[in-house]
């Protein structure tokens, strides 16, 4: 139990379009998704904590209008990242946690995103 | 954001050995976990720690959550090839969702 999917797995797009990252929990309810960013030999760093049907609530520093998260249903959390630009290449990861469980987050596989 | 420091940031060992690890921050966290990342793959928890003091196995693995809740250590005893892969832990504190991850620690089995 306690899967998380993202798709894509990976993606390549030009400098300036929009990508769309979702991150679904397959067999529990979660109310809270995270959005982590991951650059290469680095550690994760949390973008966005996204609470079902509310707005998200984003890290110093990370731009809400550019990375667009929507957190519509218990299963299912998007992150848009508007105008790709090359400094955006990255490793996103997300995570959902079980209402049941405060402290344990369940990791999605990761999406590698190439911006050219 | 803060990031919590590990030690030793790589290490190169021979199958079959024994592997220690930790983790320190300057300020106190409730619970502490350990994840292991592959490449290219989200982390996968391995490991949770609730009490200062308390010491934890999951098979090969096991970690303490120190006294000073400031520090926490994983040991993986007869390391396998299957064990390669980056180490993270992870810090929290009772109220808030958010975790602060550390800097990671690499793994690599010599043949």
């Amino acid at each position: 139990g306690a899967v998380v999917s993202q798709h894509p797995s990976w993606v390549i797009c030009k400098s300036g379009t929009s990508v769309k990252i979702e991150c679904r929990s397959l067999d529990f309810q979660a109310t809270t998704m995270f959005w982590y960013r991951q650059f290469p030999k680095q550690s994760l760093m949390l973008m966005a904590t996204s609470n079902e049907g509310s707005k998200a609530t984003y890290e110093q520093g990370v731009e809400k209008d550019k990375f667009l998260i929507n957190h519509a249903s218990l299963t299912l959390s998007t992150l848009t990242v508007t105008s790709a630009h090359p400094e955006d290449s990255s490793f996103y990861i997300c995570s959902a946690r079980d209402g049941t469980l405060w402290e344990t987050q369940y990791f999605g596989p990761g999406t590698r995103l190439l911006v050219l | 954001g803060q990031q919590l420091n590990q030690s030793p940031q790589s290490m190169f060992i021979q199958e079959g050995e024994d592997v220690s690890m930790n983790c320190t921050s300057s300020s106190i966290f409730n619970t502490w976990l350990w994840y292991k990342q592959d490449p290219g793959e989200g982390p996968v928890l391995l490991i949770a720690l609730y009490k200062a003091g308390e010491l934890t196995s999951n098979g090969r693995l096991t970690a303490q959550f120190g006294i000073t809740r400031k520090d926490s250590f994983l040991n993986i005893s007869a390391s396998i090839p299957s064990d390669v892969g980056i180490y993270f832990c992870a810090g929290q504190l009772v109220g808030n969702e958010k975790l602060t991850f550390g800097t990671g620690t690499r793994l690599t089995i010599i043949p």
